[in-house]
C-alpha cells in the first residue's frame, strides 16, 4: 500500500532563517506531487506541483521554492522566511493525470510558525 | 481557477442526527471530490463523483451531484462524535486534473 511521509511535524523558525520541508511517498512510482498551504480556518492554497523529477510548476509567486530530486521526494524550501510564511503545509500525491482519476492522498502536515 | 464553496461554514449537531453539507461551484466540472480533515491532520479522501453521475454512497456517506444547479451535497447519516472534522469539496474542470478546494465546513458532533 502507498504511504506518504512529511517531516518535521512542527517547526518554529525565526524570520529570515531558511526552511526545508521534506515529503516522501512509498509504494507507488511516478506520482504527481503537490505542496499546499492552509491558513487557520481556511481552505488549501496550491503552492507547487510536480509531474516528474525536476519538473516543478509554481501556482503563486512567493518566498518559497520546491524541488523534486527523486521520483518520490518533494522538498519545499525558502532562503529567508517571512512572518507570512506561517501556516500548515501539506504534501499530497495523486496517481494519474487523467481527469476522472485524480484523488489526492495527503501527508500528515507540517505546522510552521515563523516568529 | 474555479473554487467550490461549502455551506454552511459551521454545523453543530447531536450524535445520531444526520449532517448535510453543500458545495456550489460556478463552471462545468469533470468531477467533484469530498475530503475530511481532522484537526491538525492531513486531508482524507472520501468520495469522488464524476460529472455524469448523480449519486454515490460509501458506508454512512451519501454524495449527490446536480450539474444543472452546479451543486453537490454530502450527507452523513447517524453521525458519531468521531465524525467531528472539517469537510472540503474539491472540483476539477477543463483540462486540469488538479482539484481546487473550497474553504470547508466545520462539523461538530456532540456526544
Amino acid at each position: 500500500s502507498q504511504t506518504i511521509h512529511q517531516w518535521p511535524a512542527t517547526l518554529v523558525q525565526p524570520v529570515g532563517s531558511p526552511l526545508s520541508l521534506e515529503c516522501t511517498v512509498e509504494g507507488t512510482s511516478n506520482p504527481n506531487l503537490y505542496w499546499y498551504r492552509q491558513a487557520a480556518g481556511r481552505g488549501l492554497q496550491l503552492l507547487f506541483y510536480s509531474v516528474g523529477i525536476g519538473q516543478i510548476s509554481s501556482e503563486v509567486p512567493q518566498n518559497l521554492s520546491a524541488s523534486r530530486p527523486q521520483d518520490r521526494q518533494f522538498i519545499l524550501s525558502s532562503k529567508k522566511l517571512l512572518l507570512s510564511d506561517s501556516g500548515f503545509y501539506l504534501c499530497a500525491w495523486s496517481a494519474g493525470r487523467v481527469r476522472g482519476y485524480n484523488e489526492q492522498f495527503f501527508g500528515p502536515g507540517t505546522r510552521l510558525t515563523v516568529l | 481557477s474555479q473554487q467550490g464553496e461549502e455551506d454552511p461554514q459551521a454545523l453543530s449537531i447531536q450524535e445520531g442526527e444526520n449532517a448535510t453539507m453543500n458545495c456550489s461551484y460556478k463552471t462545468s466540472i469533470n468531477n467533484l471530490q469530498w475530503y475530511r480533515q481532522n484537526s491538525g491532520r492531513g486531508l482524507v479522501h472520501l468520495i469522488l463523483i464524476r460529472s455524469n453521475e448523480r449519486e454515490k454512497h460509501s458506508g454512512r456517506l451519501r454524495v449527490t451531484l446536480d450539474t444543472s444547479k452546479k451543486s453537490s451535497s454530502l450527507l452523513i447519516t447517524a453521525s458519531r462524535a468521531a465524525d467531528t472534522a472539517s469537510y472540503f469539496c474539491a472540483t476539477s474542470s477543463g483540462g486540469s486534473y488538479i482539484p481546487t478546494f473550497g474553504r470547508g465546513t466545520s462539523l461538530i458532533v456532540h456526544p
